[in-house]
């Protein structure tokens, strides 16, 4: 089974500090993981994944193995970053299919 | 412009009735999916579908169907609405099953 877990459901920072957005996963092989984000009014979009290895909106995540982790991390939060953010395991099969974690809502003040 | 629509965005309905949710894509994509979010929760994937006449059951139980006549069209149907099924439910697609999936607005039913 597979399984994703964010332990925060919230995160105020403020303006210009640095964030970082844990997910850490259980899967025996070796899977893809995914942040999604959702900014108010909008709908859920991709952020980034691992096998990009991009920066997206200065957004970065390194997979982890050993800890089986794939933290969001931006070292200067801004006030647009402020939005819903899940991260998404799939596993190794072809018809694999996408699991959630319950997200984290993430709130940049001024 | 290729997207993924929804319809309704809203819907306020009494107990026993029946609805059906559309959703519609504009991508060119196969792979379609039902997901059904309660408010600060995470997605649970009730239905999803490889293509024209194929539909599976995700990963919660639910109580909706789904069917897949066309490629680009993929509602969900409750025969009869209870309050238990109030919730929002996000319809996306993908190119694969392993590819980024693209999300549809969303429709919020109330059940009363």
């Amino acid at each position: 089974a597979q399984r994703v877990t964010q332990p925060e459901k919230l995160l105020s920072v403020f303006k210009g500090a640095p964030v970082e957005l844990k997910c850490n996963y259980s899967y025996s092989g070796s899977p893809e993981l995914f942040w999604y984000v959702q900014y108010s009014r909008q709908r859920l979009q991709l952020l980034l994944r691992h096998i990009s290895r991009e920066s997206i909106k200065g957004f970065t995540a390194d997979l982890n193995k050993g800890e089986t982790s794939f933290h969001l991390k931006k070292p200067f939060a801004q006030e647009e970053d402020s939005a819903m953010y899940y991260c998404a395991l799939n596993g190794t099969g072809a018809n694999s299919k996408l699991t959630f974690g319950k997200g984290i809502t993430l709130s940049v003040r001024p | 412009e290729a997207d993924i629509y929804q319809t309704p965005r809203y819907l306020v309905i009494g107990t026993g009735k029946k609805i059906t949710l559309e959703c519609s894509q504009t991508m060119g994509h196969d792979k379609m999916y039902w997901y059904q979010q309660d408010p600060g929760m995470e997605l649970h994937l009730i239905h999803y579908s490889y293509g024209v006449n194929s539909t599976e059951k995700g990963d919660l139980s639910s109580e909706s169907t789904v069917s897949r006549i066309r490629t680009e069209h993929f509602p969900l149907t409750l025969e009869s609405a209870r309050p238990s099924h109030t919730s929002q439910y996000l319809c996306a697609s993908s190119r694969q099953m392993k590819e980024t999936q693209y999300f549809g607005p969303g429709t919020r039913l109330l059940v009363l």
